[in-house]
């Protein structure tokens, strides 16, 4: 029974360049999560996805950064024209419905190094 | 989410029990307590979480007092592999995503 999938495990990307974060849950959960962890500091949250559906992206930036989670296929954060600041580690979690007795199953995340 | 305060940090010796407390004064009636941890820079794991009762897990204990204002994570014999950032968090899967705080760095030394 597969957890989180995150790939690539490590990407690089040249300043200006498009990063693309893949995420596929866990067989039968239909709810995920993005976070993003700076160097040393803490989980921030940035949007939450059901299929088809953003529910909330406060967390998101608003320009550069978008996230889907298609009805087929993996949820995908695509960060555009990246700069240095977006170096860091990016997780996905996943849940498998709406009800809050139900903890969170993160993938390994994907580290993102901007050069 | 529930603001939650943890010390910052902790030591613990191997094999001892390691109590970890978390205050959660604004919690609310249908928020649940989440631990989380976070072994260097791997994902978080899922620890336990609760409502009103303890409970158990292979893992951990969880203590919620009976006014659910602060809560307990129990790891019976802590190991190295247990060094790790814990996070305990206020909330509700169900309503919206769970926000993590700066949780508390527990040192198991040999």
């Amino acid at each position: 029974n597969a957890g989180v999938m995150q790939n690539p495990r490590h990407l690089v990307r040249r300043r200006g360049q498009e990063a693309r974060l893949r995420c596929s849950p866990m067989k039968g959960h239909s709810h995920v999560y993005w976070y993003r962890q700076l160097p040393e500091e803490g989980l921030k949250f940035m949007v939450y996805l059901q299929k088809e559906n953003i529910i909330d992206e406060s967390g998101m930036p608003k320009e550069r950064f978008s996230a889907e989670f298609p009805k087929e296929g993996p949820s995908i954060l695509r960060i555009q024209q990246v700069v240095r600041g977006d170096s860091a580690a990016y997780f996905c979690a996943s849940s498998p419905r709406q009800t809050g007795n139900y903890g969170y199953t993160f993938g390994s995340g994907t580290r993102l190094t901007v050069v | 989410d529930a603001k939650t305060t943890q010390p910052p940090s902790m030591d613990c010796a191997e094999g001892r029990a390691a109590n970890l407390p978390c205050n959660h004064s604004t919690i609310s009636g249908n928020e649940y307590v989440y631990w989380y941890r976070q072994i260097h820079s791997q994902g978080p794991q899922y620890i336990i979480h609760g409502l009103k009762n303890n409970e158990t897990n292979e893992m951990a204990s969880l203590i919620i007092t009976e006014d659910r204002k602060s809560s307990t994570l129990i790891l019976p014999h802590a190991t190295l592999r247990d060094t790790a950032v814990y996070y305990c968090i206020g909330g509700d899967t169900g309503r919206r995503a769970l926000t993590f705080g700066s949780g508390t760095r527990l040192q198991v030394q040999p």
